[in-house]
């Protein structure tokens, strides 16, 4: 069965302390991994969609990369406004996703 | 770009009442509308797949005659839930695709409470 892995479950950094999130994914045929950003009682927003591995994309304080197996959302300098539950999503068929837990950041000031 | 729009927000209802949640595409057409529901801590399990003009389509364990779903038009999705009880208390999301390279776009959710 396809699986979408994410680590650590809750993470809590000062500001200014990098770190990297994980989401592992054993999907074959990957068709895109995609990060998101949700924050308490609101709907996920869209960060990042990666396909290839090598691939990297770079949005302000965040980074995200591929490899065949994993994907890490690394964070820079993050400030407390960064703080959310972030997301990885996979495509099954029919467009549907398949979501992992997510990763609760907390950045404290 | 995409934008979807979910209302309401936040409802409380009394057991055994129906409740009505509705998700629009405001700025293009979604022919597929999906339906998620999120517990707290949790991530969004996939309830049912919405489509213009036809029945939607159910993941398995979900109850169909209580999860009701109509998408009658290319810009709207509506998910009622008829005899609501306690436990079906929980954070509905609806998402539509919006441009698959951009990513899905999400609905702002809606906080179900059941009392």
């Amino acid at each position: 069965e396809d699986q979408v892995t994410q680590s650590p479950e809750a993470l809590r950094l000062q500001e200014g302390e990098s770190s990297s999130l994980n989401c592992s994914y054993t999907v074959s045929g990957l068709r895109g991994l995609f990060w998101y950003r949700q924050d308490p009682g609101k709907g996920p927003e869209f960060l990042f969609t990666l396909y290839s591995a090598g691939e990297e994309k770079e949005k302000e304080r965040l980074k995200a990369t591929l490899t065949k197996k994993e994907s890490f959302l690394h964070i820079t300098a993050p400030k407390p406004e960064d703080s959310a539950t972030y997301l990885c999503a996979v495509p099954e068929t029919g467009n549907q996703f398949y979501f992992g837990t997510g990763t609760s950041l907390t950045v404290i000031p | 770009g995409a934008v979807v729009s979910q209302h309401p927000s936040r409802v409380i209802c009394k057991s055994g009442t129906s409740v009505k949640i509705e998700c629009r595409s405001l700025d293009f057409q979604a022919t597929t509308m999906f339906w998620y529901r999120q517990f707290p801590k949790q991530s969004l399990m996939l309830m049912a797949t919405s489509n213009e003009g036809s029945k939607a389509t159910y993941e398995q364990g979900v109850e169909k005659d209580k999860f009701l779903i109509n998408h009658a038009s290319l810009t709207l999705s509506t998910l009622t839930v008829t005899s609501a009880h306690p436990e079906d208390s929980s954070f509905y999301i609806c998402s539509a695709p919006g441009g698959f390279n951009y990513g899905y776009t999400f609905g702002s959710g809606t906080r179900l409470t059941v009392v």
